[in-house]
Parts: structure tokens; C-alpha cells; sequence
């Protein structure tokens, strides 16, 4: 398995420019999500998907979409970046159980910089 | 809502010291705890978790007791090595809920 993969690693945007943040896992699990990280503020929820077709808002939504449209890929979409959203995206996944104490299993992440 | 609180860092402790990272939290009901660490330049492992009250969890030679009567889940380890420098993040999943809400991080730098 290779678990839970993220590209690209590193990628430098103009302000005002598109891209796609790009997720997938093996792992055949149905909840993914989208967290930033910033300095002094450790992660903060972007957008996260309890399964196919399903996906709502979490801490920090504005400025991203995000679709599921199969368990495997979770798209991260930054339709016009800006200076702000310079930062460390990671991607986790985890099965959808009741017990709570389903491990997240984080991707390695994507260094984004906005000029 | 939901909250976690860390001890400010960063933390730099010698090899072998004895090491306590603070984390409290606010929640209802009870929640499942998490500690996760970065190492430089990687995303985050699972080191330990805990699902209810008393329970203890351990990896690596870090360990973390819940405590419901305190809120807290304090991470420490007897001896700590060079290697174990990284970020450690304490984290909590609501009852019911899928969401893992993180405390802000502790920086530690082992110097040998």
C-alpha cells in the first residue's frame, strides 16, 4: 500500500493563479480531509468528505472547493490563490467507524507559495 | 467547541533528559485523544491514542494518560534520544464526530 500520496510536493503560484492540490490513498477509506498548516497554529480543518459524492466545509473553507467523486481521490482546488494562502497543505484519510478511535493517516504534504 | 491547548515551545532538552509536553482540552462528553509528530519535512504519524478515561497510551517509550478529571494528556517520555526531535501535535476527536481538532504544535530539538 502507499497509503495516502500528495502532489505536486512543491509549488509556487502568482496571485490570481488556479490550481489543483492533488490526493489519493489505497486505503479504501471513506473519510478524507484537507488541513493547513501555519506557523504557531498547528492544522486547521480546510474541507473534508465522509464518502463519495459527500463533502462539507470544515475550520477554514474560503478560497478552496473540493468533489469526491470516488473513495480514492480527494481534489483540493484553489480557484484564485492569494499571498494568504502560502502554506503547508496535508491530506489524511481514515475509515468511518463509531468507535473514535479511527488513526488519521496524513499524506506528506504540499509546500504552496503565492507571490 | 472543541479545543486543545499545548505548552508553548519550542522545547530543548539534552540526551536522556526526561521530557513533559502539556496538553488540555475542551470538549463534551468524552472524547479520543491523539499524540501525532513530524519529523523535519514529513507529514504526521500516529505515535499514540486513547480512547476513554484512564486509559494509557504508549509507543516508543512516550506515554499519555487520560485524564478526565483534569482534561489533560500530557505526553512524556523517561529518556529522550536525538532522534526523537520533531513537532509533536495533541489532538481530539468529538464523540461521534470525524473531525480531528489539533493543538498548535510543540517544536522539540534533543541536543546530544
Amino acid at each position: 500500500n502507499a497509503g495516502v500520496t500528495q502532489t505536486p510536493k512543491f509549488q509556487v503560484l502568482k496571485t490570481g493563479q488556479s490550481m489543483t492540490l492533488q490526493c489519493a490513498q489505497d486505503m479504501n477509506h471513506e473519510y478524507m480531509s484537507w488541513y493547513r498548516q501555519d506557523p504557531g497554529m498547528g492544522l486547521r480543518l480546510i474541507h473534508y468528505s465522509v464518502g463519495a459524492g459527500i463533502t462539507d466545509q470544515g475550520e477554514v473553507p474560503n478560497g478552496y472547493n473540493v468533489s469526491r467523486s470516488t473513495t480514492e481521490d480527494f481534489p483540493l482546488r484553489l480557484l484564485s490563490a492569494a499571498p494568504s494562502q502560502t502554506s503547508v497543505y496535508f491530506c489524511a484519510s481514515s475509515p468511518v467507524r463509531t468507535g473514535g478511535g479511527e488513526t488519521q493517516y496524513f499524506g506528506p504534504g504540499t509546500r504552496l507559495l503565492v507571490l | 467547541g472543541d479545543s486543545v491547548t499545548q505548552m508553548e515551545g519550542p522545547v530543548t532538552l539534552s540526551e536522556e533528559a526526561f521530557l513533559t509536553i502539556n496538553c488540555t482540552y475542551t470538549a463534551t462528553g468524552y472524547p479520543s485523544l491523539f499524540w501525532y509528530v513530524q519529523y523535519p519535512g514529513e507529514g504526521l504519524q500516529l505515535l499514540l491514542k486513547a480512547t476513554k478515561a484512564d486509559d494509557k497510551g504508549s509507543n516508543k517509550g512516550f506515554e499519555a494518560t487520560y485524564r478526565k478529571e483534569t482534561t489533560s494528556f500530557h505526553l512524556e517520555k523517561g529518556s529522550v534520544q536525538v532522534s526523537d526531535s520533531a513537532v509533536y501535535f495533541c489532538a481530539l476527536r468529538g464523540l461521534g464526530a470525524q473531525k480531528l481538532v489539533f493543538g498548535q504544535g510543540t517544536r522539540l530539538t534533543i541536543n546530544p
